[in-house]
Formats: C-alpha cells, sequence, structure tokens
C-alpha cells in the first residue's frame, strides 16, 4: 500500500538530547513537510521540502534540524535547542505544490 | 503572516442536526482554502478545497463550504450529521501560488451523540 510511515509512534527524549522521527513516503511525491500539533493551535509548519537536497523553514524552525537526502525520506531531529518539544509530530507529503497534502499518522514525543 | 481562526473549539450535536464550524483568515490577497479531517485513530484527510471560480465547494461525505471573499471566511457546513463524523476538523489556508505552505487552524472537535 503506497502511504507515509512515521516511525516511531511514540518517542521519549531526556533532557539535553537530540532525536530523530522518522518520515518515509512511497507515493514517489516531491514534496514533504513537518507539523508540530500541540493541542487547540492547530499545526504549525516546522520544514518543508520541495525537492531533493533542499528545504526551507517553517513557521517554527527554532530548535530543530531536516535533511533530505533522497525522495522518500525527510527524517526530523529535535535538538537540545528545542526547550518545548512536548507535541505531536506530523509528517506529510504532496505530489506538487498545489495538490491535497497526505499524512502519516504521527509521532508523540514526551520529555522524560 | 496570514493567520487562521477556529472559534469553536469543541462541538456537540445530535444526530440529524444541521453542522456549521466557523474559519476566518487574515490574508487579504489570493488564497487556497482548505478543510482536512482527522477521525478517531485515523489519518488527518483532505475533506474538501476551494482554489477558484464557483464559492461553494462540496467535499466527501455530504460537507460543503462557502468562500466569502468580503467576510474573510470558509465556513463549512453539513445538513444533517451523522455519528460517523465525529472527529476533528481542520480549516487550512495558503497563499495562492506561495507553495503547499499551509497555516492551520487551531481545530473544532465534533463529537455527534447517537
Amino acid at each position: 500500500d503506497g502511504g507515509i510511515t512515521q516511525s516511531p509512534k511514540y518517542l521519549f527524549r531526556k533532557e539535553g538530547q537530540n532525536v530523530t522521527l522518522s518520515c518515509e513516503q512511497n507515493l514517489n511525491h516531491d514534496a514533504m513537510y513537518w507539523y508540530r500539533q500541540d493541542p487547540g493551535q492547530g499545526l504549525r509548519l516546522i520544514y518543508y521540502s520541495q525537492i531533493v537536497n533542499d528545504f526551507q523553514k517553517g513557521d517554527i524552525a527554532e530548535g530543530y534540524s531536516v535533511s533530505r537526502e533522497k525522495k522518500e525520506s525527510f527524517p526530523l531531529t529535535v535538538t537540545s535547542a528545542q526547550k518545548n518539544p512536548t507535541a505531536f509530530y506530523l509528517c506529510a507529503s504532496s505530489i506538487s505544490s498545489r495538490e491535497k497534502l497526505f499524512f502519516g499518522s504521527g509521532t508523540q514525543l514526551s520529555v522524560l | 503572516a496570514q493567520s487562521v481562526s477556529q472559534h469553536n473549539h469543541h462541538v456537540i450535536l445530535s444526530e440529524a442536526a444541521s453542522l456549521e464550524l466557523g474559519c476566518n483568515y487574515s490574508y487579504g490577497g489570493t488564497v487556497n482554502l482548505f478543510w482536512y479531517v482527522q477521525y478517531p485513530g485515523q489519518h488527518l484527510q483532505l475533506l474538501l478545497k476551494y482554489f477558484s471560480g464557483d464559492p461553494l465547494v462540496k467535499g466527501i461525505k455530504g460537507f460543503e463550504a462557502e468562500f466569502i471573499k468580503s467576510k474573510f471566511s470558509f465556513n463549512l457546513r453539513k445538513p444533517s450529521v451523522q455519528w460517523s463524523d465525529t472527529a476533528e476538523y481542520f480549516c487550512a489556508v495558503n497563499v495562492y501560488n506561495a507553495g503547499n505552505m499551509l497555516t492551520f487552524g487551531g481545530g473544532t472537535r465534533l463529537m455527534v451523540k447517537p
């Protein structure tokens, strides 16, 4: 089945630790996105990539980093600089800039 | 920067009641408008979208939304809700031709009582 796979489903981070969230898609989509979802605040864009080896900051990129070495993969690293990392993280992809987003099932990150 | 407001955070309705969820955005230029839905335990998925043309847009499962440019609104409606419509609904906006960098509203949790 085609789709977007996010792993792990739950992740715990210790103080000062970097953690990486995985996002893989087999839809052959050029564009990929990372959103952060907090209760009552909707989804906020962290980073996006419209093509391999290129990515741009979204609205809340501080404390996060990404890479896009392969078309199907767009991992997100939550660094120790992100002081409030507890949230639900959603990865999405789209075939082009005007087409609908396809979302993964999300990763819940919590701080120990 | 644009912003999107969904004024109703929680809505509880009985089956067969009519639904209207409000969505207002702040950007003054040409926009693309979307409603996404997240059913319990499922991925976010597109309900309907407006790019241009008829401001009354019909989506899946009997939903529709009306774009009123003068009011900066894109309210979602359904004449008669079902228990299976219980979900969280998100309005989203992006600037025309600015890629798919959506700005989402805070979401509305709808619970339909059988």
